[in-house]
């Protein structure tokens, strides 16, 4: 069945370190990729999204990500993590169709909870 | 409205009893889509809606979940003869036609089943 992985469960770092969270997703085909965000206490919010073309995607609050087809990889990077970065992360993929194809559904990963320490 | 709303935001309810949950989606977003967000479980897919139909629904856990959605607006899932294993957030979401839109999220219905 398809899948999105999410390595990193839960991350800890001081502000000003560097992030990197993984995200691989099992589906061969053309692909819609992204990133959500939920800060404490407010719900799911877009942080960014791939649908062709260039591969490094930039963001929303200086995340980027990049797509590495051969990887199966959609990266979640910051050069530099703020306090208010502190929430749980989530990369998402659209289904594959029964004929091929992406759909609207969108397959989860199981999240990576990155707390920031000041 | 602005955003996708649910409600109630917290419900606690004991075993056996049925449920329902309300989404209003965003005017316009023909797709709606409910999730449940377990703890440590990320984000399970429980059904999808284009207008009024649902093309898949295929994460529904059991026969004891239903949804429906009229007008092609306001959906309800419905929960019956309610266990403990579904405490859960429920999510709803909303998107416009066509492939690869980003869903819109509303803040979710906390069910407690004591």
């Amino acid at each position: 069945a398809q899948s999105v992985s999410q390595h990193n469960h839960h991350v800890i770092l001081s502000e000003a370190a560097s992030l990197e969270l993984g995200c691989n997703y099992s589906y061969g085909g053309t692909v819609n990729l992204f990133w959500y965000v939920q800060y404490p206490g407010q719900h799911l919010q877009l942080l960014l999204k791939y649908f062709s073309g260039d591969p490094l995607v930039k963001g929303i609050k200086g995340f980027e990500a990049e797509f590495i087809k051969s990887k199966f990889s959609f990266n979640l990077r910051k050069p530099s993590v703020q306090w208010s970065d502190t929430a749980e992360y989530f990369c998402a993929v659209n289904a594959e169709g029964p004929y091929g194809g992406a759909t609207n559904k969108l397959i989860f990963g199981t999240g990576t909870l990155l707390a920031v320490q000041p | 409205g602005a955003g996708v709303s649910q409600s109630p935001s917290n419900k606690v309810t004991e075993k056996g009893k049925d449920v329902e949950l309300r989404c209003d989606p965003i005017s316009g977003h023909t797709a709606l889509y409910w999730y449940r967000q377990s703890l440590g479980q990320g984000l399970e897919f429980l059904i999808y809606f284009q207008g009024n139909s649902a093309p898949d629904k295929s994460g529904l856990p059991s026969d004891r979940f239903s949804a429906e959605r009229t007008g092609g607006s306001v959906s309800t899932l419905t929960i019956q003869r309610t266990q403990q294993e579904d405490s859960a957030v429920y999510l709803c979401a909303s998107s416009l036609k066509g492939q690869g839109d980003g869903y819109t999220f509303g803040s979710g219905t906390r069910l407690t089943v004591v």
